[in-house]
């Protein structure tokens, strides 16, 4: 199975900052990785595939960027709404797995 | 507008069974591959269950397999998981999720709002 390794799992941050998410992946997966933002008592909400491709209606101050093993998410100028726990996850292979989460939170 | 609506969830004791439902509306059903997410309280997200549109090939977590069965109605649009033999960990919050093809690909957009199953004597 697929590790996913995410960091860090929690990032305080203040609204305006950059914000950066890594996740890293025990073998490559060729870019076959997403980003889901989950709000709390909400289902996730899928942000970005393929590592850089933004889902219709996401803002664009969500990008993805990496390849092989390592991934990064980053979110500039950070918004009240961007609030919210964070996950990678790989699509490249069964068993599908997900990174521990990363949950930005106010400073 | 694509609605998941998942049902079943209750508390039971160990050893026991259950079947989740996941009623799916606004787009064709069997063009699109499915699968089960939960996330235990408090926890990450894990991968449980997934299915083609056509059904014929189902895919299981190893922590379910055996244990778990899912399968899907085109007739009444539903998805479906039986859960049996089921422990303690099994405890979460279990979400229906539509995948993006056809085939299992694995990129679950949209998801329901959960049913929980709670596995406690």
């Amino acid at each position: 199975d697929i590790q996913m390794t995410q960091s860090p799992s929690s990032l305080p941050a203040s609204v305006g900052d950059r914000v950066t998410i890594t996740c890293r992946a025990s073998q490559g997966i060729t870019n076959s990785l997403a980003w889901y933002q989950q709000k709390p008592g909400k289902a996730p909400k899928l942000l970005l595939y393929a590592a850089s491709r933004l889902e219709t209606g996401v803002p664009s101050r969500f990008s993805g960027s990496g390849s092989g093993t390592d991934y990064i998410l980053t979110i500039t100028s950070l918004q009240p709404e961007d609030f919210a726990t964070y996950y990678c996850q790989q699509h490249y292979s069964s068993p599908l797995t997900f990174g521990g989460g990363t949950k930005v939170e106010i400073k | 507008e694509v609605q998941l609506l998942e049902s079943g969830g209750d508390l039971v004791q160990p050893g026991g069974s259950l079947r989740l439902s996941c009623a799916a509306s606004g787009f064709t059903f069997s063009l699109y591959a499915m699968s089960w997410v939960r996330q235990a309280p408090g926890k990450g997200l894990e991968w449980v269950s997934g299915i083609s549109g056509s059904g014929v090939n189902t895919y299981y977590a190893d922590s379910v397999k055996g244990r778990f069965t899912i399968s899907r109605d085109k007739s009444r649009n539903t998805l479906y998981l039986q859960m049996n033999s089921l422990r303690a960990e099994d405890t979460a919050t279990y979400y229906c999720a539509k995948d993006r093809s056809i085939n299992f690909f694995g990129l679950f957009d949209p998801w329901g709002q959960g049913t929980l199953v709670t596995v406690s004597s």
